[in-house]
C-alpha cells in the first residue's frame, strides 16, 4: 500500500518567514495530493491540492509543488501570519475511488 | 447545509463497555470513512465506505465494526471498549472525481 512521509514535524518561523513541509510517497500510481490544515481542536480542512497533471499550483500566499519522478511534493507558505499557526497533514491517493494515506502531520508555529 | 456532522462530542467508556458514534452528511456522497487520530500520528483510516451497501477495512479495522445505515449515515461501533482506543475520531464524506474529504467535527472518547 502507499505509504506517506512527512518532514519536519515540527517547523517554527517569524512572522513573515516563509515555511516549506515536505512530502515522499511510495505508490507511484498515486495522482492526487491534496494539503489539509488542522487548527487545535478542530476538524481537518482542505487547504490546496494539486494532481498529477501539473507540476505547481498556488492560492495566494499557499503553493504546492510536486516532482512525480522523484515522488515528492511540498506545501510552501509566504508571508507567514500567526494564523496559519496548526498542524498541516499531506496525503495521497491513486484517486477515483482509492482512499486517502496521510502524512503524520507538521505542526507549524508563527511567532510574531 | 450542514456538512458532515458527528454525535455524541465527547465520551467517556470504561473499559468493556460498548459504544456507537454516529455521522452523518449531507452534501449526497457516495464515499465516508471513519478515522482516528492519535498525537504523531497522522490520522489513520479505520474502516470506509465507498458507496452505499459497500465497507471495507482500512489500517486499524481491529476492534471496531462499522454500518453504512443509508446514503447519508455511517457509523462506527466499539464493542467492547479498550483503553488503546481512547482517541479522536473523526467521519468524513467525499465525491468522485473530486475527491476532496470534508470532515466531521470529531468524537473525542477516552477509554478508563
Amino acid at each position: 500500500g502507499e505509504n506517506v512521509e512527512q518532514h519536519p514535524s515540527t517547523l517554527s518561523v517569524q512572522e513573515g518567514d516563509s515555511a516549506v513541509i515536505k512530502c515522499t510517497y511510495s505508490d507511484s500510481a498515486s495522482n492526487y495530493f491534496p494539503w489539509y490544515k488542522q487548527e487545535l481542536g478542530k476538524r481537518p480542512q482542505l487547504i490546496i491540492d494539486i494532481r498529477s497533471n501539473v507540476g505547481e499550483k498556488k492560492d495566494q500566499r499557499i503553493a504546492v509543488t510536486l516532482n512525480k519522478t522523484a515522488k515528492h511534493f511540498s506545501l510552501h507558505i509566504t508571508e507567514t501570519q500567526p494564523e496559519d499557526s496548526a498542524v498541516y497533514f499531506c496525503a495521497a491517493s491513486p484517486g477515483g475511488y482509492s482512499t486517502l494515506t496521510f502524512g503524520k502531520g507538521t505542526m507549524l508555529l508563527v511567532s510574531p | 447545509n450542514a456538512g458532515v456532522t458527528q454525535t455524541p462530542k465527547f465520551q467517556v467508556l470504561k473499559t468493556g463497555q460498548s459504544m456507537t458514534l454516529q455521522c452523518a452528511q449531507d452534501m449526497n456522497h457516495n464515499s465516508m470513512y471513519w478515522y482516528r487520530q492519535d498525537p504523531g500520528m497522522g490520522l489513520r483510516l479505520i474502516y470506509y465506505s465507498a458507496s452505499e451497501g459497500t465497507t471495507d477495512k482500512g489500517e486499524v479495522p481491529n476492534g471496531y465494526n462499522v454500518s453504512r445505515l443509508n446514503k447519508r449515515e455511517f457509523s462506527l461501533r466499539l464493542e467492547s471498549a479498550a483503553p488503546s482506543q481512547t482517541s479522536v475520531y473523526f467521519c468524513a464524506s467525499s465525491e468522485v472525481p473530486d475527491n476532496t474529504q470534508y470532515f466531521g467535527p470529531g468524537t473525542r472518547l477516552t477509554v478508563l
